[in-house]
């Protein structure tokens, strides 16, 4: 069974830091869906990679899928406290890992 | 607005009850999703329909049936719910067949509380 797995679940930060969220796949994928949820509300599509070394980026954050690891990284530069959300990773099939919940603190 | 919608956006209903959640996408997208998301389980996969065809059931109980009647629509009748089954559930669309370049579009979500 596909599993998707994020990390860290919950991640509290300080204004102005970078930290990086993980996201690790069991089975070969070829496309890696990045989303993020403000609560309340629905899930909006951050970015799409749909190759193995895809770097996507906008704004204060960047996305990159390495196939071969079955692993995509969200990076999160300088945050700012509009980052505050939950942010998912989905495979292939749209199977989605459980989240990660990001506050960012003044 | 994402060019998905689902109605009602909150529904109380009783054990005994029978209702229907409804998706609407005005995107010229081929398939269409249900999802549940829960405090429990995040993000649950429940049924997909490609081109009008079911393609996927992820082993969901029967008292959840889906309707597609058109590549626009989607349909979830719910009877003899249990409390657990209280969630928020999620419709999206995707343009369907093979590789989505341009990800899925998820709707507004309908807050379902069984009592």
């Amino acid at each position: 069974e596909l599993k998707v797995e994020q990390n860290p679940l919950f991640l509290s930060m300080q204004e102005g830091k970078n930290y990086t969220i993980y996201c690790n796949y069991s089975t070969t994928s070829d496309r890696l869906y990045w989303y993020r949820q403000d609560p309340g509300k629905s899930l909006e599509s951050l970015f799409v990679l749909l190759s193995n070394g895809a770097v996507k980026q906008e704004g204060r954050l960047m996305a990159s899928l390495d196939t071969k690891a079955r692993l995509s990284t969200l990076h999160i530069t300088a945050a700012v406290h509009d980052l505050s959300a939950t942010y998912f990773c989905a495979v292939d099939d749209m199977r989605f890992g459980a989240g990660t919940r990001l506050t960012v603190k003044p | 607005e994402t060019g998905v919608t689902q109605t009602p956006r909150h529904l109380v209903m009783g054990m005994t009850n029978k209702k229907s959640l409804k998706c609407e996408q005005h995107l010229g997208h081929n398939a269409m999703y249900w999802y549940k998301q829960s405090a429990k389980k995040p993000l649950e996969l429940m049924f997909v329909y490609n081109f009008k065809e079911q393609t996927e059931n992820n082993s969901v109980p029967s008292r959840f049936s889906p309707e597609c009647p058109n590549s626009s629509h989607l349909f979830l009748h719910l009877h003899t719910l249990q409390p657990e089954d209280s969630a928020l559930y999620l419709c999206a669309s995707s343009q369907g067949g093979t590789g989505e370049r341009y990800g899925y579009t998820f709707g507004s979500g309908t807050r379902l509380t069984v009592v």
